[in-house]
C-alpha cells in the first residue's frame, strides 16, 4: 500500500513571495505519477502540476515547480511569485502507473494563504 | 470539451428520501470516479467504473448505489442516508489510456446535507 505524508496543515506566503509545500511518500513501486491538485474555496480540484517517476527532469508549469527526489520519496511543489488567487487547499497525490489502475492516493492537504 | 459537469451543485435531502446526483464528461473518457470529501480532508474514493463497469468499491453502505448507463454519465443514487453523509461528493474521470497519465479531471462537486 502507499501512503502520502503532507507535514505541513498550514502556511502563509506575502503576496509575490515564494514557498515550498512538502510531500513524502511511501511505495514499493517502481513506476508511478505524482500530482499536486489545488481545492480553492470553489471547491475545484485542479490539477497544477504532475511528475512521471522515470523522468528525473523536474516539472514546471508557469509559476510551479516541483523539487522530485525519488531515492528520497520526496516530492515538494514550490510556488513562484506568490498570487491572491494561490489561496487554496494544496493535495499531494500518488498513483501507481500499473498495480492500481487510477486509483489515487492523496496526502492530508497543506492550506495554503497567500497574504496582500 | 475538457470539463467534468455535477449536478445539482447543493442538495438537501431528509434521511427518507431517494435522491441522485448526476455526473457528466464529453472527453470520450473511459474511467470514471466517485469520491466523497469532508471538508477539510482529502477526498476518498467510493466508486470506479473502467469501461462501463464497475471495477472498485470501496465498501460503500448500501445507501450508495451507483449507475453508469454511458460512458458519458455516472450516477449516484442515494436512499436512507444518514445525517454523517453529508459532504461534497465530487465526480472524476480520466482516459484509461496506456500512454496517457490517466490525469483525473474532478467535477466542481455536488455539496450534500442531510437533515
Amino acid at each position: 500500500a502507499q501512503t502520502v505524508t503532507q507535514s505541513q496543515p498550514e502556511m502563509s506566503v506575502q503576496e509575490a513571495e515564494t514557498v515550498t509545500l512538502s510531500c513524502t511518500y511511501d511505495t514499493s513501486e517502481s513506476n508511478y505519477y505524482l500530482f499536486w491538485y489545488k481545492q480553492p474555496p470553489s471547491r475545484q480540484m485542479i490539477l497544477v502540476i504532475r511528475q512521471e517517476a522515470y523522468k528525473q527532469q523536474n516539472a514546471t508549469e508557469n509559476r510551479f515547480s516541483v523539487n522530485f527526489q525519488k531515492a528520497a520519496k520526496s516530492f515538494s511543489l514550490k510556488i513562484s511569485d506568490s498570487q491572491l488567487g494561490d489561496t487554496a487547499m494544496y493535495f499531494c497525490a500518488f498513483m501507481a502507473r500499473i498495480t492500481s489502475g487510477s486509483r489515487l492516493t492523496f496526502g492530508e492537504g497543506t492550506q495554503l494563504t497567500v497574504n496582500p | 470539451d475538457t470539463e467534468v459537469t455535477q449536478t445539482p451543485k447543493h442538495l438537501v435531502m431528509g434521511m427518507t428520501n431517494k435522491k441522485s446526483l448526476k455526473c457528466e464528461q464529453h472527453m470520450g473518457h473511459r474511467a470514471m470516479y466517485w469520491y466523497k470529501q469532508k471538508a477539510k480532508k482529502p477526498p476518498e474514493l467510493m466508486f470506479v467504473y473502467s469501461y462501463e463497469k464497475l471495477s472498485i468499491n470501496e465498501s460503500v453502505p448500501s445507501r450508495f448505489s451507483p449507475e453508469c448507463p454511458n460512458s458519458s454519465l455516472l450516477n449516484l443514487h442515494l436512499h436512507a442516508l444518514q445525517p454523517e453523509d453529508s459532504a461534497l461528493y465530487l465526480c472524476a474521470s480520466s482516459p484509461r489510456d496506456r500512454s496517457s497519465y490517466n490525469e483525473q479531471f474532478f467535477g466542481p462537486g455536488t455539496r450534500l446535507t442531510v437533515l
